[in-house]
């Protein structure tokens, strides 16, 4: 457990609606990450953060935007969420960032309907 | 283009023997490699890292490097049941002009039987 908790754990949604996801951690890490996991793909990085305000794209960002206005949160929004965007939706952290080891939170289940 | 690659399985072993988990990777420049055990419904958990070639031992799990062959492979000995989960493989990437994400594999279901 890398105290990182992930909320809601569940949601369903409707098409078109915003939807807010949050990951806290408990340990002041600087680096943190967005995943979605779907079957037959793994996981693919959404965003990531490397600092308060600061934060990148990773290879699947349309449709998402991210905020980091405190070191242990790091919210996920899905704009105008689609079915596409039915997944589950891990957080990570890495206590040094780069290609160093990244540990996850527990994961969201959204589905939009 | 990026690519982890691995066998998506499930890969069926008796209890006792041994597992072998293999992952094959692209970008000849990825210096960290990652295994990760999964277990359904659950997040990912760090099991191995191994940054050099060759084998690196931890218990009952050996992760092999071969950067030239650029190929890595999890050895799980004296499987059980409990071992029973998805493995996924993640190699460091480029991105962004610096070796600093890591890229995830699709996973391999392993299933150990009594």
């Amino acid at each position: 457990d890398a105290g990182i908790t992930q909320s809601p754990r569940h949601k369903v949604t409707e098409t078109g609606t915003p939807v807010t996801l949050r990951c806290h951690q408990t340990e002041n890490h600087r680096y943190m990450y967005w995943y979605r996991q779907d079957p037959g793909h793994g996981l693919r990085l959404i965003h990531y953060s490397y600092g308060v305000k600061d934060t990148d794209k990773g290879e699947v960002s349309d449709g998402y935007s991210v905020s980091r206005s405190k070191t242990e949160d790091f919210l996920l929004t899905l704009e105008s969420a689609t079915s596409s965007q039915t997944s589950v939706y891990f957080c990570a952290i890495s206590v040094y960032g780069g290609d160093n080891e990244q540990f996850f939170g527990p994961g969201t289940r959204l589905t939009v309907l | 283009q990026k690519e982890v690659e691995q066998n998506s399985g499930p890969l069926s072993v008796p209890e006792g023997a041994i597992a072998s988990l293999n992952c094959t990777y692209s970008d000849r420049g990825s210096q960290s490699f990652f295994w990760y055990r999964q277990y359904s419904g659950k997040s990912p958990e760090l099991i191995m890292f191994i940054y050099s070639n060759g084998d690196k031992e931890d218990g009952r799990f050996t992760a092999q490097l071969n950067k030239a062959s650029q190929y890595v492979s999890l050895l799980i000995r004296d499987s059980q049941p409990s071992d029973s989960a998805t493995y996924l493989c993640a190699v460091s990437w480029g991105f962004s002009g610096g070796y600093n994400k890591l890229i995830f594999g699709a996973g391999t279901r392993l299933a150990v039987h009594p």
